[in-house]
């Protein structure tokens, strides 16, 4: 069983278009993450949860809302996509969110046309 | 920006060379990590060192840790075709609860 689960593995869509991104992980974790990872290869935390609670929210633009409905699951939703969009979007977790080891998925590229 | 720098940002070596990558930081941190991650995959962690701690070994890998200079370094040794990957320093920093910043990476390519 994969650890940390994310789909779809990629994306293909029209700028303005809505899309959502959806994680799972079968860890027991308490903690989850958003992270961008651009072309050049950096890698930004956008959000994390802690048991479904938000906790960090980077300067992200309003048009990214995750939701949490549990704390095994953290789903990403993008209002009105735009070309600079375009990444690999990861979901990591964490045991307890102390800053130990991360478990990260396998990404999910979006490409937005 | 807290990013950490990685130097260097591209390293070719022959198959049973060693491979050093350093890692620099801004601020105090609680521990730094290195993280592996093979081209179209995700990040694999491979080893934490704590603030309080000078060194720390993992099979072929061997990490350093200088807080003086704000420094990390990730050797790994006898190198295989299989270590080709990007190699990525992180770092916990003091009062950023459960924040990881990611530095830029090295890609290390291992020939045979």
């Amino acid at each position: 069983d994969t650890a940390v689960s994310q789909t779809p593995k990629y994306l293909v869509t029209q700028m303005g278009n809505d899309k959502s991104i959806k994680c799972e992980q079968n860890l027991g974790h308490d903690t989850m993450y958003w992270y961008k990872q651009d072309s050049k290869k950096f890698l930004k935390i956008m959000f994390s949860y802690n048991n479904k609670e938000l906790i960090i929210n980077e300067t992200v633009p309003n048009r990214f809302s995750p939701k949490s409905p549990d704390k095994a699951h953290l789903n990403l939703h993008i209002n009105s996509l735009e070309l600079g969009d375009s990444a690999v979007y990861f979901c990591a977790s964490s045991q307890d969110g102390r800053t130990g080891e991360l478990f990260f998925g396998e990404g999910s590229r979006l490409t937005v046309l | 920006s807290q990013q950490g720098e990685e130097d260097p940002q591209a390293l070719s070596i022959q198959e049973g060379e060693n491979a050093t990558m350093n890692c620099s930081y801004k601020t105090s941190i609680n521990n730094l990590q290195w993280y592996r991650q093979n081209s179209g995959r995700g990040l694999v962690h491979l080893i934490l060192i704590r603030s309080n701690e000078r060194e720390k070994h993992s099979g072929r890998l061997r990490v350093t840790l200088d807080t003086s200079k704000k420094s990390s370094s990730l050797l790994i040794t006898a190198s295989r075709a299989a270590d080709t990957a990007s190699y990525f320093c992180a770092t916990a920093y003091t009062g950023t609860a459960s924040k990881l910043t990611f530095g830029t990476g090295t890609r290390l390519q291992v020939t045979l």
